[in-house]
């Protein structure tokens, strides 16, 4: 499970509060991300990292921000939670050993904006 | 326009059989890797297996192969001699890019396989 928490697992919160989910790993890995789960749309990315304050935008950023000041926290925050923002979020890393790419991920984090 | 493509949104198979699951994919950059994940009903995300743009042979890992065929940017899955346990969710997903800074993975809608006894 090469080693990624997330924390809380559980989270209910309400419109308009701020939401940070915690993505923890112990194995040194440069890349990390956040996605999210929802009905009929597959995981979507929301935000990556290839370095320590190193970030960038995925396909859903919005709404989202991240930081990364060790190289094993990577943290997701939602400045004020909407509703459109329940959804099932998931860390990964990946790594690539000798040519060969895979990507593990956490056991997600269930949000509910209500 | 959709990256990733997955048209069987439920499949059925009988237990020991084979089944493939198919993937079609859409990008312009020459370098891209791609996977597929196994998510059972407990939740998780299972990393099942690779295969990058350039490989010449198709991908295996145990029971698993990935039958890629580039000119038709198709991507299936081969589960050979399936076992109840392997009903589940099952995504593709591209990465594109070099994969140095490039990270955007784009997954597919899912294929959820059901094993009959």
């Amino acid at each position: 499970d090469a080693g990624i928490t997330q924390s809380p697992r559980h989270k209910v919160t309400e419109t308009g509060t701020p939401v940070t989910l915690r993505c923890h790993q112990t194995e040194n890995h440069r890349y990390m991300y956040w996605y999210r789960q929802d009905p009929g749309h597959g995981l979507r990315l929301i935000h990556y990292s290839y370095g320590v304050k190193d970030t960038d935008k995925g396909e859903v950023s919005d709404g989202y921000s991240v930081s990364r000041s060790k190289t094993e926290d990577f943290l997701l925050t939602l400045e004020s939670a909407t509703s459109s923002q329940t959804s099932v979020y998931f860390c990964a890393i990946s790594e690539s050993v000798q040519g060969e790419e895979t990507q593990y991920f956490g056991p997600g984090t269930r949000l509910l904006v209500l | 326009a959709q990256k990733i493509t997955q048209t069987q949104p439920g499949m059925f198979v009988q237990e020991k059989e084979a089944v493939t699951l198919d993937c079609t994919y859409d990008t312009s950059d020459p370098s891209y890797g791609l996977f597929w994940y196994k998510q059972p009903s407990s939740g998780e995300m299972i990393f099942l297996i690779y295969q990058g743009s350039y490989d010449q042979q198709n991908a295996t890992e145990g029971r698993y192969s990935l039958n890629f065929q580039k000119a038709r940017k198709s991507a299936n899955l081969v589960i050979s001699a399936s076992q109840l346990g392997d009903s589940a969710m099952y995504f593709c997903a591209m990465r594109e890019g070099p994969g140095n800074y490039g990270q955007n993975f784009v997954f597919g809608p899912g294929t959820r396989l059901s094993v009959l006894p």
